[in-house]
């Protein structure tokens, strides 16, 4: 039973670049949440998805931050035009969703990206 | 200001005595969850929590979800240096539709051996 994966585990970027980072659900989970965990910093919600959905992107940053889940493959975080703040480790979880009622979230190893 | 406050940051603690970490809010919380993350590893959920006053046990970890569903404790009893890592609560708000999870700042636990 193999939990939520996430690649590539570190991730170098230059400034500028764009940097993408995959996450595929624990088996029968179709309820995506990335999170951000900045240096010294404890972990912050950034977007909530489902299935070719967006539900919640309260936290995401209004520039250069997208995230997809389409019907086949990972959700995808994006980040256009890194800069050095945009260091720090993003981690995926899912959840299960039955009748409305979501269960907990379970998390990947996480991406550590480091922009230069 | 943190929405979830947990105590202590840092705690290093002799292997066989008991510690107390506490997850504190004013805010009401539909369920609270405590995870450990270890050194480049994401955070491995522990225990969920959903009924005021509710206990549970986890061999020598025990946590309790306060009676208004502010606050959650978890204590160690017997301190391992295993049980070294980021101890971390996160609850799921009941004001609102949001399903994302907050987090606390996190207790650092150190057992020596």
């Amino acid at each position: 039973n193999a939990g939520v994966m996430q690649n590539p585990r570190h991730l170098v970027r230059r400034r500028g670049q764009e940097a993408r980072l995959r996450c595929s659900p624990m088996k029968g989970h179709s309820h995506v949440y990335w999170y951000r965990q900045l240096p010294e910093e404890g972990l912050k919600f950034m977007v909530y998805l489902q299935k070719e959905n967006i539900i919640d992107e309260s936290g995401m940053p209004k520039e250069r931050f997208s995230a997809e889940f389409p019907k086949e493959g990972p959700s995808i975080l994006r980040i256009q035009q890194v800069v050095r703040g945009d260091s720090a480790a993003y981690f995926c979880a899912s959840s299960l969703v039955v009748a409305g009622f979501t269960y907990e979230q379970y998390f990947g190893p996480g991406t550590r990206l480091t922009v230069t | 200001t943190q929405l979830l406050e947990q105590s202590p940051q840092f705690l290093s603690i002799q292997e066989g005595e008991n510690l107390t970490v506490y997850c504190n809010s004013s805010s009401v919380f539909s369920s609270l969850q405590w995870y450990r993350q270890e050194p480049g590893e994401g955070p491995v959920l522990l225990v969920t929590v959903v009924t005021g006053g509710e206990v549970k046990k986890l061999k020598r970890l025990t946590f309790q979800f306060g009676d208004a569903r502010k606050d959650s404790s978890l204590h160690i009893t017997a301190a391992q240096p295993g049980d070294t890592g980021l101890y971390l609560c996160a609850g799921v708000l009941l004001a609102g539709s949001a399903r994302q999870l907050t987090f606390g700042s996190g207790t650092q636990l150190t057992v020596l051996p």
